[in-house]
């Protein structure tokens, strides 16, 4: 079993709908979730952190969180062209500092 | 706040060579973390520093070496290139106080092409 499980996708989408990207994973220890953004040929772009249960919202990108079932999630709401992009969920590694365990990432296309 | 920032972007190299590349972190974070990323395996921790002390390690071969100076500035090295090293490696930073510490932001990468 992997530490961090997403679908790889492709995930499409029409554009102004919302985008739900799913990520399980599997140390019960783990505290820290996050949601990257990775554009082609660029480097990981942080977008939400979550630590607590329930949802957190910032603009248009709701993560939600579900330590009971080791599940997180994020929405993208009115999804936009330029939201194209791999999306990579990652966790804190308890008791190793510095190391986030990374899933393989979900790409999502937003089609006009 | 100017981000972190990766030099070189851009690296050919040929099996057997070494190379180096450095990692400047966002003004006032002290812990930089390295990680490879390739299509197959996706991004992999190689180590983290802070206070010019490692940490952390993945499971990387010994050919994989780290540092970090005093200006919290941090350099890897691989030595005795393989074709599988061809990667991008990334490095990111992070302020070590209470959780934020495990919120890391990412410089730009440097691609690694070794032939």
């Amino acid at each position: 079993q992997k530490e961090v499980e997403q679908n790889s996708g492709p995930l499409s989408v029409p554009e102004g709908a919302i985008a739900s990207l799913n990520c399980t994973y599997s140390d019960r220890g783990s505290q820290s979730f996050f949601w990257y953004r990775q554009y082609s040929g660029k480097s990981p772009e942080l977008i939400m952190f979550i630590y607590s249960n329930g949802d957190k919202e910032d603009g248009r990108f709701t993560a939600q969180l579900n330590k009971a079932s080791q599940y997180v999630s994020l929405l993208i709401r009115d999804s936009q062209p330029s939201d194209s992009a791999t999306y990579l969920c990652a966790v804190n590694s308890p008791g190793n500092t510095g190391k986030l365990i990374f899933g393989q990432g979900t790409t999502l296309q937003v089609k006009p | 706040k100017a981000g972190v920032t990766q030099t070189p972007r851009y690296l050919i190299k040929t099996r057997g060579q070494q190379v180096t590349l450095s990692c400047s972190p966002i003004s006032g974070h002290r812990s930089v973390s390295w990680y490879q990323q390739t299509p197959g395996q996706g991004l992999q921790f190689l180590f983290e520093y802070f206070s010019e002390t490692q940490r952390n390690k993945g499971n990387f071969p010994g050919r994989f070496s780290g540092r970090q100076f005093s200006n919290s500035r941090s350099e890897m090295n691989v030595s005795t290139l393989e074709l599988g090293d061809s990667a991008l490696y990334l490095c990111a930073s992070s302020l070590v106080l209470g959780r934020a510490q495990e919120t890391q932001y990412f410089g730009p990468g440097t691609r690694l092409l070794v032939l």
